[in-house]
């Protein structure tokens, strides 16, 4: 596809349940990011991963979160045992190597936990 | 710890008006610092500034950087409807580290 695309865009799940959100970067972009941003707030970073290097996961507020690229290509965000604070939209953004600064965003998921 | 302020926290101006957006840092060992625009969900990159004193410009948007005193502005002249969204800072963190620190964001509204 032309951009970023994440699905779902929006999931509403009960406390304690488990999601996978999905994230298609750029074709070719060897860079990937995932921000949390809840309501009213800036972008909370969470994990960046670069190629075939181990990821940056320093990010992640908890153990209940982890994120996994398959083939360099597709992320997919785990988090397990929701929790109400969980509830943000978590957004997506792939980079050429070498051009972290130009981020291309996705539509982001809003993940509601209730 | 680094951070980023961005002020004002919301803004309401009317179609023609000029507007000032502010971002103001500490973040040790500063490389760049960018902007975006998000109108929805996903933002968009607007401009990303290195060097001070150079104004970057995109048609009726503007940017300026100012390490000394740890400071960027976005202008944006002219305001029209479409320029509602809110502007996001960012700030990437030192030693190549590639992750970056946001603001919480300026939201502007633009009245017809």
């Amino acid at each position: 596809g032309a951009g970023v695309s994440q699905s779902p865009s929006n999931k509403v799940t009960e406390k304690g349940k488990d999601v996978e959100l999905r994230c298609d970067p750029i074709s070719g972009h060897t860079a990937l990011y995932w921000y949390r941003q809840s309501l009213g707030q800036g972008l909370e970073f969470l994990i960046y991963f670069q190629g075939n290097s181990a990821p940056d996961k320093s990010g992640l507020p908890s153990d209940r979160f982890s994120a996994e690229r398959t083939g360099g290509s597709v992320s997919t965000l785990t988090i397990q045992r929701t929790q109400q604070e969980d509830s943000a939209v978590y957004l997506c953004a792939s980079t050429l190597r070498g051009r972290y600064n130009e981020q291309f965003f996705g539509p982001g998921t809003r993940l509601t936990v209730l | 710890e680094d951070k980023v302020v961005q002020s004002p926290l919301s803004l309401v101006v009317h179609e023609g008006d000029t507007v000032t957006l502010n971002c103001s840092y500490e973040v040790t060992n500063f490389r760049s610092l960018l902007w975006y625009k998000q109108e929805k969900k996903a933002p968009t990159f607007l401009f990303m500034l290195t060097s001070s004193g150079i104004e970057k410009k995109s048609g009726r948007l503007s940017s300026i950087l100012d390490k000394k005193e740890l400071f960027s502005i976005l202008n944006i002249t002219a305001t029209q409807t479409g320029d509602s969204a809110v502007y996001l800072c960012a700030v990437e963190e030192p030693s190549g580290t590639y992750k970056y620190i946001f603001g919480t964001g300026t939201r502007l509204k633009v009245l017809a």
